[in-house]
């Protein structure tokens, strides 16, 4: 079974703070995916990689950045928390480059900014 | 642009029921739809993924279809449970960004016992 893992289930953080959110594949998959999920606006893609060291612009991409130094990390850089921030962050990968793999997602982390 | 719509947005049924979600998309060119479960406040799961090639996929109680060309999939549940309450969503690969994924807004589902 593939096996996505975000760091944390629940975060609380300040505003002002840079915030790491972390998460890890085990598959191998070329692809790696961060959304976050607000009621009624449903999922947006924040940033996707293809591939170690490449990144693409989501649709939300302002104030957040990412990194991805190996194959099987993703990670999602808040770099100064807001509280509009306040969210369900999702990761997710899915393998080959013509997209025509099945997507697996992380168990979610819950974010609160005050 | 893809556009994904799921109607209704919300669903209650008797436990026992045989019930169909419905999942509509704007372009046909797509590698693939993908239908998921989200239990609140957790991560999505995998369902059923149908390729473009491919009409229909079944896993268990679960049957997924896929019509290209009027843009629509159908998600299928069997003799349903309380257990399925969920959200359930739909998500398409589309030629246009094969890196994209583009999902549907859900349906909530809640079976009644």
């Amino acid at each position: 079974d593939v096996k996505v893992t975000q760091s944390s289930r629940y975060l609380v953080k300040r505003t002002g703070e840079k915030v790491f959110l972390e998460c890890v594949q085990d598959m191998d998959h070329e692809n790696m995916f961060w959304y976050r999920q607000d009621p009624g606006l449903g999922l947006r893609l924040i940033y996707f990689s293809y591939d170690v060291k490449m990144k693409e612009k989501g649709d939300i991409p302002e104030g957040y950045s990412v990194s991805r130094e190996k194959k099987e990390r993703f990670s999602l850089i808040l770099e100064s928390a807001s509280t509009n921030q306040t969210s369900m962050y999702l990761c997710a990968t899915s393998g080959g480059w013509r997209g025509n793999t099945e997507a697996f997602f992380g168990q979610g982390t819950r974010l609160t900014v005050v | 642009k893809q556009e994904v719509t799921q109607i209704p947005a919300a669903l209650s049924v008797p436990e026992g029921e045989n019930l169909v979600l419905n999942c509509s998309f704007t372009d046909s060119a797509i590698y693939n739809l993908q239908w998921f479960r989200q239990d609140p406040g957790k991560g999505l799961t995998s369902l059923l993924l149908i390729q473009s090639s491919q009409r229909e996929q079944t896993s268990g109680r679960l049957n997924a279809s896929l019509d290209k060309s009027s843009g629509r999939s159908t998600l299928y549940i069997a003799a349903s449970q309380p257990g399925d309450s969920a959200t359930y969503l739909c998500a398409v690969r589309p030629y246009s960004s094969a890196s994209k994924i583009i999902f549907g807004s859900g349906t909530r589902l809640s079976i009644r016992p």
